[in-house]
Order: C-alpha cells, then structure tokens, then sequence
C-alpha cells in the first residue's frame, strides 16, 4: 500500500524557515517523481514544487521560486521542502504527491507563518 | 500558465440523481505522445485529495464505475451517474500536460 506521510509543519514568524519533510513508502521511490501541493485555509490546491526521480529537473511555482527548495534522498525514501522567508500567504496544508500525475497524496501538514 | 475554469461552482444533488461539472482549458491539454492530460480529484471533508480520473477518462485504482470522465481539447465534463452520500466534497479538474500543475477553482458537491 502507498503511503505517503509529511511532517515538519508548525507556527513560524515571517521572515522565517522551515523544512518539510515526506516519508515515502509501499512503492519503488526512486522510480518516481514527486511534487508538492498546498491548500491555504479555506481555499483551492495551488501546486507549489516538483522534483523528477533522479533529481536532475526541479520546478517551482512562481509564487515559491527563489525562496523553498525541494530536494529528496531516495536511500531514504524520503521527499523534502526546505522553505524560507516565509510570508503570512504561505500559510496552508502542505501535501507531497506521488507522480507527474499526482496519483497518490500524503494527509498534509499544517504551516502557519504569523507573528 | 494554463488556466482551467470549473463550472458550477457549487451543487446540490438528490441521492440516485446524476450529476455533471464542466471544466474548460485555455489551451487544448492534447500532447504530442496522444494523450490528453486532463485529471478530475475529489477532496471529501477533512481529507486529502484523491484522484478519479486521469486522462481524461480513465478511472484511477480502486473508483467506481458510477464516476466518468470525457471530453477533448480544452472542453472537459465529469459526471457521476448515480450520486451517493459518499460523493459529498469538492471536485477539482486539473491539467498535467504542463508544469506549472493548475486547477479548477473546485465544485462544492452537497447531497441533499
């Protein structure tokens, strides 16, 4: 069974950091690329980042880029979203999403940037 | 970016009734390989968002036969033959042919 599970949300002020992470499991990780997704409170699923399997392409989400880096460890099974110079929009559930295609999703974590 | 526009916006559906939410495109979601990258999601109460269909089409693992998808280009249609208390949610179409991934602003499904 695939199971995707994310940790690392919490209370940040602005202007801080933060590092996501996703541990993967009852698939070949390192056979697929992963992506994460964001919903702010009450709102749609905004994509935010996407890492292929061999981490050679990244992407980011303009309203990211330059700020959150996605990276994994596929030894580890794991995904990450290492987030700075957070700001009050950042704030939302964050999920990791198995695939170009988004088939599979993790049961999100919470990051709340405010003072 | 491509943008993706859901219509209705929100629904109320008697149980056993069918239903149907439209998604339209910017830009045709047909790729060069054949395939049309076209997915529909549904995101009940309290949790994460789980697919139903991709390309178009085809049901992910595990969805009912009651759930179908068609459509071509930038003219998408979900519907839901037989609607049960279990469908309640928000539905979103998303297109998978580009990065950035976008959606439909989401369809609020009520069963009445």
């Amino acid at each position: 069974e695939v199971q995707l599970v994310e940790s690392g949300g919490g209370l940040v002020q602005p202007g801080g950091s933060l590092r996501l992470s996703c541990a993967a499991s009852g698939f070949t990780f390192s056979n697929y690329h992963m992506n994460w997704l964001r919903q702010a409170p009450g709102k749609g699923l905004e994509w935010v980042s996407y890492i292929s399997s061999d981490t050679s392409t990244t992407y980011y989400a303009d309203s990211v880029k330059g700020r959150f880096t996605v990276s994994r460890d596929n030894a580890k099974n794991s995904l990450f979203l290492q987030m700075s110079s957070l700001r009050g929009e950042d704030t939302a559930v964050y999920y990791c999403a198995q695939s170009g295609g988004l088939g599979y999703w993790g049961q999100g974590t919470l990051v709340t940037v405010s003072s | 970016d491509i943008v993706v526009t859901q219509t209705p916006l929100s629904l109320s559906v008697t149980p056993g009734q069918p239903a149907s939410i439209s998604c339209k495109s910017s830009q045709s979601l047909l790729d060069s390989d054949g395939r049309t990258y076209l997915s529909w999601f549904l995101q009940k109460p309290g949790q994460s968002p789980q697919l139903l269909i991709y390309e178009v089409s085809s049901r992910f693992s595990g969805v009912p036969d009651r759930f179908s998808g068609s459509g071509s280009g930038t003219d998408f249609t979900l519907k839901i033959s037989r609607v049960e208390a279990d469908d309640v949610g928000v539905y979103y179409c998303m297109q998978s042919l580009h990065y950035p991934r976008t959606f439909g602003q989401g369809t609020k499904v009520e069963v009445k």
